[in-house]
């Protein structure tokens, strides 16, 4: 079974600190796909990065970045020099290959604050 | 479209009356998904569609939930009988491949149900 763990339910940081969001995930499966979504507080859903399990090459989009970690199953998200902007809950989320359909498993999502 | 859109926004209902989401996939997906998230927590699956025939429903509960994908009309989320625990927002998401966790699903905006 797939299961996803963000340990941390709320970080608060100090505008341009950098911040790192820990996944951790489950899976019985060597083939899977693990996503990042941010929820801002207006509701709605945004795509960040997806990473298929065959990948472990770190990601880095702008002030964004990604570290996929088969061997401690982490797949943990920094945020250089944040802003005001980036206060948003983030959520982590795997999809097996086993049963077929792929229907991904979210965490329970981290609240990332950021002061100015 | 180029956006998934979910009608309403905000829906209030009163314990025991039904309740009717809507969901416009984008225009050239084939797949369309149904999330419960209750109190911005995690998502909890609950029904997919390819095209109007439900792909994967392991996640709907087996009573008062019942959903539609129907040729040239938006696909629908009903609730018969609506109950407090089901306060909740409702998200649409669709995606073009029936690799769902494997590919990008694109969320809508959501539907806030509130039950009184």
């Amino acid at each position: 079974a797939q299961k996803v763990t963000q340990a941390q339910t709320e970080i608060s940081v100090v505008e341009k600190e950098d911040v790192t969001l820990d996944c951790v995930y489950e899976t019985r499966d060597t083939t899977y796909y693990l996503f990042w979504y941010k929820q801002p507080p207006s509701g709605e859903l945004v795509f960040l990065i997806r990473r298929n399990s065959f990948d472990e090459q770190n990601e880095i989009s702008g002030r964004y970045s990604w570290n996929f970690q088969k061997s401690t199953s982490s797949f943990n998200f920094t945020i250089t020099a944040s802003q005001v902007v980036d206060s948003a809950v983030y959520f982590c989320a795997l999809s097996e290959a086993g049963g077929g359909s792929y229907i991904p498993t979210f965490g329970r999502g981290t609240s990332l604050i950021v002061h100015p | 479209g180029e956006e998934v859109a979910q009608t309403p926004k905000h829906l209030v209902r009163g314990e025991g009356q039904k309740a009717k989401l809507y969901c416009a996939p984008i225009k050239g997906h084939s797949y369309v998904f149904w999330y419960q998230q209750v109190l911005k927590n995690e998502f909890k699956f609950l029904i997919s569609f390819q095209n109007e025939n439900v792909f994967d429903e392991t996640g709907m509960p087996k009573e008062r939930f019942s959903a539609k994908c129907l040729p040239n009309s938006p696909c629908s989320l009903e609730i018969q009988a609506t109950k407090l625990e089901d306060s909740a927002v409702y998200f649409c998401a669709s995606s073009q491949s029936p690799l769902a966790g494997a590919n990008e699903q694109f969320f809508g905006p959501g539907t806030r149900l509130t039950v009184l």
